[in-house]
């Protein structure tokens, strides 16, 4: 059983413009859901992270938009650049219970 | 910043041999974390351990064990590799269940 699903495996968007990946989860009891960033032959970073008291989360070019009745959320790249180009996942947990990861989607950017 | 180590980069193994992939993280942290990436499954937790010589079940953890012997040290065996263990194979660490993981930059295992 999927908890957490990224429906898109890949996403190409043009240098400047704004890239928005999806995320749904099934869980309820989740409360905190986090970004990860990975490059070829490199291990994930953390990229953001949004508690569920929050529905808005910005760092920089990064932000994160929680929907809880939807259980959905989003991550917005604005402006797109070269280096975005990675895939990215996310992930949720509840409590003190570990994280469970989507599946993935590679963002692509043209320049 | 924290550093997650991996032994390997690259594994190439046999069917039935056994298999120890080593990790290291120089950041005092409690907790420390084996998953395997696949194309289209994306990361899954095949065992942890939030302390020396503690360790828990992930979600995918048949044909594997663990060891933790030293806080900075977790091993991830490989009892008789097979064919359909070939994979990705990422260290984490984090110093709470609260905070992100630190990842290491991964082994990739070939099993023949």
């Amino acid at each position: 059983d999927q908890q957490v699903k990224q429906n898109s495996p890949s996403l190409s968007v043009q240098e400047g413009r704004i890239s928005i990946l999806n995320c749904d989860y099934t869980n309820s009891m989740f409360d905190y859901f986090l970004w990860y960033k990975k490059y070829p032959a490199e291990g994930p970073t953390f990229l953001i992270s949004i508690s569920s008291i929050k529905d808005k989360n910005e760092d920089g070019r990064f932000t994160v938009f929680l929907n809880k009745s939807a259980k959905h959320l989003s991550l917005h790249i604005v402006p797109s650049q070269p280096g975005d180009s990675a895939v990215y996942f996310c992930a949720g947990k509840g409590g003190n219970e570990k994280l469970t990861f989507g599946t993935g989607t590679r963002l692509t950017i043209i320049p | 910043d924290v550093k997650v180590t991996q032994s390997s980069r690259y594994l190439v193994k046999r069917t039935g041999e056994k298999v120890f992939l080593e990790c290291v993280q120089d950041m005092d942290h409690e907790n420390m974390f084996w998953y395997r990436q696949d194309p289209g499954l994306g990361l899954r937790l095949i065992y942890f351990s939030y302390d020396v010589k503690m360790k828990e079940k992930g979600d995918i953890p048949e044909g594997y064990s663990v060891s933790r012997e030293k806080k900075e040290r977790f091993s991830l065996i490989l009892e008789s590799a097979s064919t359909n263990q070939t994979s990705m194979y990422l260290c984490a660490s984090s110093l709470d269940l609260n905070s992100p993981l630190h990842f290491g930059n991964g082994t990739r295992l070939t099993v023949t």
